[in-house]
């Protein structure tokens, strides 16, 4: 089973700054990377697949890299509504493992 | 538009099996290449996902589960169930169906989520 760790566990940023959240593969995992966001008693919501590619109208502000074991999602510009926990996932292999999340918050 | 729904009981008793159903609209749960899978979420953590069932029907569980878990379906109703057995309040979660659209892709689709409560 490939182990996923996220780091940090916390952000703190201000609304308009940079936030970047790293996420590690205990072995490689190709591309097969995705990011997720969960805001508060909704499901998660697919953001980026393929380590890179953003999913279906997910701003350009949020923009996924990396490949093999370590992979970061950059949001480049926060907006209020990007508050939320943030999970990488990986999709090599079974069974899918999650990383264990980053809370951005104010 | 793919919508799935989650459905089943609120409140399940220590040692007894958990029955969930996911109901799928606007797409076959029988078309080629989708996996429909089960995740869940204990109070306060992060994701844990437990097992698929593909457009043939075979299933994959997480070995965490593998002892305690059934994924099936019904294509005449388009919907995929969950059964655990043997439950504890260490299985008290949220739990989501959701879509992986092919081997090897992301979740694209989930559900909204159904609270089970392990509690006497």
């Amino acid at each position: 089973e490939t182990l996923m760790t996220q780091s940090p566990g916390t952000l703190s940023v201000s609304p308009g700054e940079r936030a970047t959240l790293s996420c590690r593969a205990s072995q490689s995992v190709g591309v097969y990377l995705a990011w997720y966001q969960q805001k508060a008693g909704q499901a998660p919501r697919l953001l980026v697949y393929h380590a890179s590619t953003r999913a279906t109208d997910i701003p350009a502000r949020f923009s996924g890299s990396g490949s093999g074991t370590e992979f970061t999602l950059t949001i480049s510009s926060l907006q209020s509504e990007d508050f939320a926990v943030y999970y990488c996932q990986q999709y090599l292999d079974w069974p899918r493992t999650f990383g264990q999340g980053t809370k951005v918050e104010i | 538009q793919v919508q799935l729904q989650e459905s089943g009981p609120g409140l399940v008793k220590p040692s007894q099996t958990l029955s969930l159903t996911c109901t799928v609209s606007g797409d076959s749960i029988s078309s080629a290449d989708y996996y429909w899978v089960w995740i869940r979420q204990r109070p306060g953590r992060g994701l844990e996902w437990m097992g698929y069932i593909d457009y043939r029907g075979s299933t994959y569980y997480s070995p965490s589960l593998k002892s305690r878990l059934i994924i099936s379906r019904d294509t005449s109703l388009n919907r995929v169930s969950l059964n655990l057995s043997s439950m504890t309040a260490a299985d008290t979660a949220v739990y989501y169906c959701a879509r992986e659209p092919e081997l090897r892709a992301a979740n694209d689709y989930w559900g909204q989520g159904t609270l089970v409560t392990v509690s006497s």
